[in-house]
Formats: C-alpha cells, sequence, structure tokens
C-alpha cells in the first residue's frame, strides 16, 4: 500500500523567510508525487508533481519540490514567502488502479500562516 | 469553461435525511471522483467512475451511493444521513490516462455538508 505522511499540521513562517514544508512517503514501486494547495473555502490546485523525470521538480508560485529516494522524502519549498501563501498544502501519492485511473491517496496537510 | 462545478455549496441535513449531492464538468473528462475532508484527515476517496455508466468504490464508501448516468454528471447520494457524514466533499475530474503517463485531477470548490 501507498501512503505519505506530512511532519507538522501547522508550520508559520514570517513573510519572505524560507518556506519548507515535509512529505515523506511510502511506496513498493517508484511512485507518482504531488503537492496541491487548498485556499481558504476553495477547492484544491495542483502546485507541482513528480514523475520520475527530474528529481527537482518546479511549480507554480515560485514553489519546488525534490525528490529524494534515499530518504523517501518529497518535501516543498519556497525561497521566500507572500502572505498569499498561507493556505493548506497537501502532498499526495498516486497509484494505477485496476481499471487503469489514477487514485490519489492525500496527506494529512499542513496549514501555512504567513507572518506580516 | 466552468471546470468542474459542485451543487449545492452548503446544505444542513438532518439524521435519517436523504440528498444528491451534484457534480458537473465540462472538460468532457472521463473519470471523475468524490471525496470527503475531514480536519486532521486529508481527502479520503469515496467513490469513482471511469465512464459513463461505471463506478467503483474508493476507500470510505458506507454509506454512500453514485450515479454516472451522463459523462459529464456524477451524483453522490446519502440515504439516510448520520453525523459522521459531516463533512467537506469535494469532486474531482481527470482525463483518461494514456499508457505511461498520469493525468492531473481537477477539483471542484466543495460542498459542505452538516448533520445534525
Amino acid at each position: 500500500a501507498q501512503s505519505v505522511t506530512q511532519l507538522g499540521s501547522h508550520v508559520s513562517v514570517s513573510e519572505g523567510a524560507l518556506v519548507l514544508l515535509r512529505c515523506n512517503y511510502s511506496s513498493s514501486v517508484p511512485p507518482y508525487l504531488f503537492w496541491y494547495v487548498q485556499y481558504p473555502n476553495q477547492g484544491l490546485q495542483l502546485l507541482l508533481k513528480y514523475t520520475s523525470a527530474a528529481t527537482l521538480v518546479k511549480g507554480i508560485n515560485g514553489f519546488e519540490a525534490e525528490f529524494k529516494k534515499s530518504e523517501t522524502s518529497f518535501h516543498l519549498t519556497k525561497p521566500s514567502a507572500h502572505m498569499s501563501d498561507a493556505a493548506e498544502y497537501f502532498c499526495a501519492v498516486s497509484r494505477i488502479a485496476s481499471f487503469g485511473n489514477e487514485k490519489l491517496t492525500f496527506g494529512t496537510g499542513t496549514r501555512l500562516t504567513i507572518i506580516p | 469553461n466552468a471546470g468542474v462545478t459542485q451543487t449545492p455549496k452548503f446544505r444542513v441535513l438532518k439524521t435519517g435525511q436523504s440528498m444528491t449531492l451534484l457534480c458537473a464538468q465540462d472538460m468532457n473528462h472521463e473519470y471523475m471522483y468524490w471525496y470527503r475532508q475531514d480536519p486532521g484527515m486529508g481527502l479520503r476517496l469515496i467513490h469513482y467512475s471511469v465512464g459513463e455508466g461505471t463506478t467503483a468504490k474508493g476507500e470510505v464508501p458506507d454509506g454512500y451511493n453514485v450515479s454516472r448516468l451522463k459523462k459529464q454528471n456524477f451524483l453522490l447520494g446519502l440515504e439516510s444521513a448520520a453525523p459522521s457524514q459531516t463533512s467537506v466533499y469535494f469532486c474531482a475530474s481527470s482525463p483518461q490516462r494514456l499508457a505511461g503517463g498520469y493525468n492531473e485531477q481537477f477539483f471542484g470548490p466543495g460542498t459542505r455538508l452538516t448533520v445534525l
């Protein structure tokens, strides 16, 4: 079975500081990994995805994540936090179901707060 | 292009009442999904569909039924609502997966359901 673990349900950083949100995965096969963002009262939006190409993945809004197989990690970073980054972030792992579609398993989420 | 829309946005039910949540997508996607989001638990898959007339159980299907009579619509039904079904429900859709590829899931804005 595949799973992801997000360390820290709440993270606070000052505006302009580094953002680091942690995600570790468990998978018996090479995983597809994702980060989604959820702004207040909205649905989820894809930030970035790892699909076995480059290990450093760049996403929208200046975010990036690095796939590290030796550490089974896929941490999300942004060099300088903006107030608009305040949201909940979900790490997810995908597997292919018997019908051929993708099934996502989500982590429990990390709420990011930006301190002015 | 509205993307994925959900009706209603909010609903309050009494225990034992029934209701149907409607999800519609205008992107001609083959796959559609229903998730529930609960605090500290991330998103969990309830049911999904890989095409018109085809549905399958997800991670937490008990107490829910679904139907996909038209490709663009995916209905989630609660026959006898229980307080444990108080949650935020998200619908998502994605195109048919090509071999070796991955397709992003596009999410609706959610339906907030309270069962008293």
